[in-house]
Formats: C-alpha cells, structure tokens, sequence
C-alpha cells in the first residue's frame, strides 16, 4: 500500500524567507501528485499538480519538483509572508483514481 | 471554476443517530470521494465511486455507507452514529482518467456526535 510521508510535522519562520517542504512516497507507480494548503477548519485548496512525467510545475511564488523514481517531490516557497500560514499537504494519485495523503506540515510565518 | 459544496459546514448530531452528509460537484466529474481527516491520522479514505450506482470501500468503510444516484451527489451515511465518528468530513471530486487530472475539495464538515 502506497504510503506518504512528509517531514517536517510544522515549521516556524520568519517572514521573507524561502523554505522547502518535503514528501516522500512510497511506490513510484503514480500517476501525478498534488500539493494543497488547508487553512484551519476548512477544506483543501489546490496549489499545484505535477504529471509523473513531469519534473517540476511553478505558480507565482510556488514552486514544485517531482523525483518519482526515488519517490520525493518539495515544495518551494519564495519569499513567504505570514499569509503563507497553513498546513500543506501533499497527495499522490496511484492505481484505481486513488489519491494517498501524507500528514501535513503545519506552516507559521512570522512578522 | 470546479465546485464542491457539501450540504453543512457544522453538525451536532446524537449518538445512533442516522446521519446523512452529502456532496454535490458541478463539472460532471466521473469519481468522488469521502475522507475523514483526524489529528495525527491525516485524511483517510472511507468510500469513493467512479460512477453512478458504484462504489468502492476505502480504508476505513466500518460504520458508514454511500449513494451516488446522480452524477453530480454523492452521499455519505453514517448509519448509527458514535462518538468515534466525531470528525471532519471532506469530499473530493476528479475526472477519471491518469496523470492529467487533479482532485478538488469541498470545504468540509465538521461532525461532532454527542
């Protein structure tokens, strides 16, 4: 069974800075994998989708790379701003239109 | 844009209760899916269907069933409600079909059995 990890569980940085969140998985048989941001209490919102073909996928100040053959996609944050603030969770789409979720890394940006 | 609005965002229901969340989605998409999303757990998968009529159990089906009628609802049923079923709920909705197509979800339910 597909398995995603990411790392780390919450990250705390001040304002302006650029950061890398991490997800590793399990079984390289994906069909693409989606990063989204969850704000407390509400739903997820999708920020970006790399195809299994693809390397890496940029919006505005995100940007995603895929490794699917070690299993690990980062997402890059530029220049965070405490709006950033969120939990970001990675999924990857495998076998039969499933999608596998990792945890999350709860994000704080600081003014 | 896709939208996926679920029915409620806030439910207080009692314990054996029959309790009915449900899902609808606007761009004719062929899977939907539910999840309950726990501290500590992430989201788990409780049912997704890729049609009309089908279903499929997902990793923790026990306690809940689901109707998908139409195309566009999906319904999750908790048959007798329990405390353990205190969770929020989230629906997701995708074309079927490989490595084009992304997931996309509503804003969830917040279920609180009592």
């Amino acid at each position: 069974k597909q398995e995603v990890t990411q790392i780390p569980a919450a990250l705390s940085v001040p304002e302006g800075e650029n950061l890398v969140l991490n997800c590793s998985f399990t079984d390289s048989a994906i069909y693409n994998l989606q990063w989204f941001r969850q704000d407390p209490g509400k739903g997820l919102t999708s920020l970006l989708l790399i195809q299994s073909s693809q390397r890496e996928q940029t919006s505005g100040r995100l940007n995603a790379s895929l490794d699917k053959s070690s299993g690990r996609s980062t997402l890059y944050i530029a220049a965070s701003q405490p709006g950033d603030s969120a939990t970001y969770l990675c999924a990857v789409r495998g076998n039969f239109n499933k999608f596998y979720f990792g945890s999350g890394t709860k994000l704080n940006v600081k003014p | 844009d896709v939208k996926v609005t679920q029915s409620s965002r806030y439910l207080v229901k009692r314990t054996g209760e029959k309790v009915f969340l449900e899902c609808v989605q606007d761009m004719d998409h062929e899977n939907m899916f539910w999840y309950r999303q726990d501290p500590g757990l992430g989201l788990r998968l409780i049912y997704f269907s890729y049609d009309v009529k089908m279903k499929e159990k997902g990793d923790i089906p026990e306690g809940y069933s689901v109707s998908r009628e139409k195309k566009e609802r999906f319904s999750l049923i908790l048959e007798s409600a329990s405390t353990n079923q205190t969770s929020m709920y989230l629906c997701a909705s995708s074309r079927r079909g490989g490595k084009f197509f992304e997931a996309f979800f509503g804003q969830g339910t917040r279920l609180t059995v009592v």
